[in-house]
């Protein structure tokens, strides 16, 4: 069962322009969630959270915004730099539930 | 500061066979968690130790099964290996309920053929 899902499998965006990585959720109960990125040959490290009673966090570059009535979650990242070609993972988790689901992953990559 | 270490990086094993994969949590951490990620998924929660004791499992079969030691450190172990284990298994640590917390690891990297 998928209940976080990324519908991009990859993404290209020219440096200094935004990125805008989609995440949709299916189960109306998880209230926390949280954006990873990935490097080759690395593991994944957390980027940016955000609670179900918030509509937004930013830190930085990076702004997460939450619909909970759409169940999605979109990531902005502005300015887009090369260095942040990796592969985005949206993550959900429910509470202290340590089941935290994970989407597929979207790979971005951030042309010079 | 260490942060989560995993043995082996990489490991090939034959159909049948068992196998155990080992964690090193971060420096104050007192949980472990592991994870598998297929190719072009993302990760799948198995289960998450806690004071030597599992606490909650994913769905995944009881061939797999864990340890977690006095000193943090885990291990995953993976018995009569199937075709379809092949993966990356991370380990991710974390202080209890602290789900925002996790550190990876770099993971290890399991093909079975």
């Amino acid at each position: 069962d998928q209940q976080v899902k990324q519908n991009s499998p990859s993404l290209s965006v020219q440096e200094g322009r935004i990125s805008i990585l989609n995440c949709d959720y299916t189960n109306s109960m998880f209230d926390y969630f949280l954006w990873y990125k990935k490097y080759p040959a690395e593991g994944p490290t957390f980027l940016i959270s955000i609670s179900s009673i918030k509509d937004k966090n930013e830190d930085g570059r990076f702004t997460v915004f939450l619909n909970k009535s759409a169940k999605h979650l979109s990531l902005h990242i502005v300015p887009s730099q090369p260095g942040d070609s990796a592969v985005y993972f949206c993550a959900a988790t429910l509470g202290n539930n340590n089941d935290m689901r994970f989407g597929a992953g979207t790979r971005l990559t951030v042309k010079p | 500061d260490a942060g989560v270490t995993q043995s082996p990086t990489h490991l090939i094993k034959t159909r049948g066979q068992q196998v155990t994969l080992r964690c090193s949590p971060k420096s104050g951490h007192d949980t472990v968690s592991w994870y598998q990620q297929a190719l072009g998924q993302g990760p799948q929660f198995i289960f998450q130790y806690y004071e030597e004791e599992e606490r909650q499992r994913g769905n995944f079969p009881d061939r797999f099964s864990g340890h977690q030691f006095p000193n943090y450190s885990s291990e995953l172990n993976v018995n009569a290996l199937l075709l379809g284990d092949s993966a990356l298994y991370l380990c991710a640590s974390s202080l209890v309920d602290r789900a925002y917390g996790y550190t990876f690891g770099s993971g290890t990297r399991l093909t079975v053929v």
